[in-house]
């Protein structure tokens, strides 16, 4: 069973409002991904962390989206100014260095009204 | 475009039978590939996967079949009971190009399995 945590499980947000979700990846697992699952089930791959240094990130998340994973401190994802079109639910994943198994925590579902 | 699709939406299967989830790739460096069980309101779980040096794996009653030429996978569940019922996403991740590939997904199959 995954040991990922994510927090809020559920978060609600007008537009315009920042967004602010956070997660812990497993023990001993460095490599951390963000994923977004939209209400059609379609994942996007967002932005993915070794420790800290972002490995691979896509446009959307240059943008509006920001992401960091301190040392010592969760992971988090914020959007800036959120838009309708963000409601969807928000994975993190971790896996080991150099094992391509991600272990994924429960998601934040995040609602833009 | 998709990069990864699995053509059923939805398949129902009778308990004991054998439950035949397909997905296809369009990436020839995809090189791992995987199959994630999804319950509703619960995080994708690894069921089992597969790199791309073998064209089979089994654990229990899951087999993986890779078809490279294809460019097809499928998970086989036999004996499938009605805890089984949940939807099942493949997915896909290009390792050889970074180590830390991200994972491409398909839409998910929802399987049903009913006494």
């Amino acid at each position: 069973n995954s040991k990922v945590i994510q927090t809020p499980r559920y978060l609600v947000k007008g537009q315009g409002q920042k967004a602010k979700m956070r997660c812990i990846p497993e023990k001993g697992h460095p490599v951390v991904f963000w994923y977004q699952q939209n209400k059609n089930n379609e994942f996007k791959f967002l932005i993915n962390f070794q420790n800290q240094e972002v490995l691979q990130q896509i446009d959307m998340t240059e943008k509006r989206f920001s992401a960091e994973c301190p040392s010592n401190s969760p992971c988090s994802l914020e959007i800036q100014s959120s838009e309708a079109g963000d409601s969807a639910l928000y994975l993190c994943a971790s896996s080991r260095l150099g094992q391509d198994t991600q272990y994924f925590g429960p998601g934040t579902r995040l609602l833009v009204l | 475009g998709q990069q990864v699709k699995q053509s059923s939406p939805s398949l129902t299967v009778q308990e004991g039978g054998i439950s035949i989830l397909n997905c296809d790739y369009e990436n020839d460096m995809f090189d791992y590939f995987a199959w994630y069980k999804k319950y509703p309101d619960n995080s994708p779980t690894l069921l089992i996967s597969v790199r791309s040096n073998v064209d089979k794996r089994e654990d229990g009653r899951l087999t993986v079949f890779l078809n490279k030429s294809g460019k097809h996978f499928s998970l086989h569940i036999t004996a499938s009971q009605p805890e089984d019922t949940a939807v099942y996403l493949c997915a896909a991740g290009a390792t050889a190009s970074s180590s830390f590939s991200k994972l491409v997904f398909g839409q998910g199959t929802s399987l049903s399995v009913v006494p």
